[in-house]
């Protein structure tokens, strides 16, 4: 079985200060992991994933996750907050087969300016 | 690349009937798509694995009777809420993985609510 915790429901960051999203996972066997915003009323948009390949993962927005083993964790950051960050972030989680995801609770960002 | 639509966006309906909601992947194929379900201040639940040209996989808890789900071709996979309730009104969300078969992409969501 496969489970995500996210660490924090709400975050609340300065405009420009250091973005932390926390995620850690669970799975018995070798993961991809996800992470997904989802501003209000709207899907979610694939942010970055990880799927085995560097650990060190590049997403859209300026954002970036490293998968750490040893630490079954996969935090999400951004060195510098912008008022268009404002949302809610998933972590996921699935087998390699791609099956189903898993989902975090979601951490509400908010930006302050 | 990678776009996943659905339609409608909102859906109003009385207690009773039966609503439509179709998921389309516009730019690739998507063998798979998947149904989620997501409550006020929640995160998303999946509802059930959908596969073109077969039946349906549907998680534990989720009627099978109830939310009817069609994968007619690779764009396109159909949920039809029948005899909707008030408790059914929630935020449906499809997804569609993409041909790599790594990573599910999402839909904009569709927002039920039943009087």
């Amino acid at each position: 079985a496969q489970s995500v915790t996210q660490l924090g429901s709400h975050v609340s960051v300065s405009e420009g200060a250091l973005v932390l999203l926390r995620c850690n996972y669970s799975s018995s066997v070798p993961p991809y992991l996800f992470w997904y915003v989802q501003y209000p009323n709207q899907g979610l948009q694939l942010l970055l994933k990880y799927t085995s390949a560097a650990t060190l993962v590049k997403g859209i927005n300026g954002f970036e996750a490293e998968f750490k083993k040893s630490e079954t964790s996969f935090h999400l950051t951004k060195p510098s907050a912008h008022m268009s960050d404002a949302a809610e972030y998933f972590c996921a989680v699935s087998d390699r087969g791609g099956n189903k995801l898993v989902f975090g609770a979601g951490t509400i960002l908010r930006v302050k300016s | 690349g990678a776009v996943v639509s659905q339609h409608p966006s909102w859906v109003i309906c009385k207690s009773g009937t039966s609503v439509k909601i179709e998921c389309r992947s516009l730019d690739f194929q998507a063998t798979t798509m998947f149904w989620y379900r997501q409550f006020p201040k929640q995160s998303l639940m999946l509802m059930a694995t959908s596969n073109e040209g077969s039946k349906a996989t549907y998680e534990q808890g989720v009627e099978k009777d109830k939310f009817l789900i069609n994968h007619a071709s690779l764009t396109l996979s159909t949920l039809t809420v029948t005899s909707a309730h008030p408790e059914d009104s929630s935020f449906y969300i499809c997804s569609a993985r993409d041909t790599s078969g790594e990573t599910q992409y999402f839909g904009p969501g569709t927002r039920l609510l039943v009087l």
